[in-house]
């Protein structure tokens, strides 16, 4: 089974700022990376597949990044709605597994 | 507009059974493969079951082979998820989604099961 430790666990910025989200993977994964976002009581949203490919209607402010075993989700500038909870995925192999999260909270 | 709607989430008991069912419009259901993913309350998300666009290929969490099945009805644009011998452990909001390929495009608002005695 591949892994996946998001870090930091929580992360505490403001508004305007620039978050830098990690994701490593216990072994190469090629792209096969997916970055979603989801907030409280709601479903999760997709972000970003294939590593750093937007999907529909995200906004420009996401990027993702990496190839192999270490990702990247980038928040360009923090707008409030953006601080949420954060997960990756891999899609390289079976069993499809997740991150445990990453927190993003207004400092 | 693609719209998922899951139904048949609820209250059972240890060693119980139920079957939610993912009602799926706004786009060709036989095209894609879908998914279940499910989330422990205060907890991250964790992949269930995934089934191929005809049923002919499924993948299983290893903790729920044997007892979950999925499947899917492309005439009436439905997913589904038999679970049986349900744990305590299994007690999470059980989302549907469409995998675009890869990824998990659009999701459903979720059923909860709630295992307990």
């Amino acid at each position: 089974e591949i892994v996946l430790t998001q870090s930091p666990a929580t992360l505490s910025l403001s508004p305007g700022e620039r978050a830098t989200l990690s994701c490593r993977a216990s072994q190469n994964i090629g792209d096969y990376l997916v970055w979603y976002q989801q907030k409280p009581g709601q479903a999760p949203r997709l972000l970003i597949y294939n590593a750093f490919f937007r999907a529909t209607g995200i906004p420009a402010r996401f990027s993702g990044s990496g190839s192999g075993t270490d990702f990247t989700l980038t928040i360009s500038s923090l707008e409030p709605e953006d601080f949420v909870n954060y997960y990756c995925q891999q899609r390289s192999d079976w069993p499809i597994t997740f991150g445990q999260g990453t927190r993003l909270e207004i400092k | 507009e693609v719209q998922l709607v899951e139904s048949g989430g609820g209250l059972v008991q240890p060693g119980g059974s139920l079957r939610l069912s993912c009602a799926a419009s706004g786009f060709t259901f036989s095209n894609y493969w879908m998914s279940w993913v499910r989330q422990a309350p205060g907890k991250g998300l964790e992949w269930v079951a995934n089934i191929k666009q005809d049923g002919s290929e499924k993948y299983y969490l290893d903790s729920v082979k044997g007892r979950f099945t999925i499947s899917k009805d492309n005439a009436k644009n439905s997913l589904y998820l038999q679970m049986n011998d349900l744990r305590v452990g299994d007690t999470a909001v059980y989302y549907c989604a469409k995998d675009r390929g890869r990824a998990d495009d659009y999701w459903g608002q979720g059923a909860l099961v709630t295992v307990s005695s």
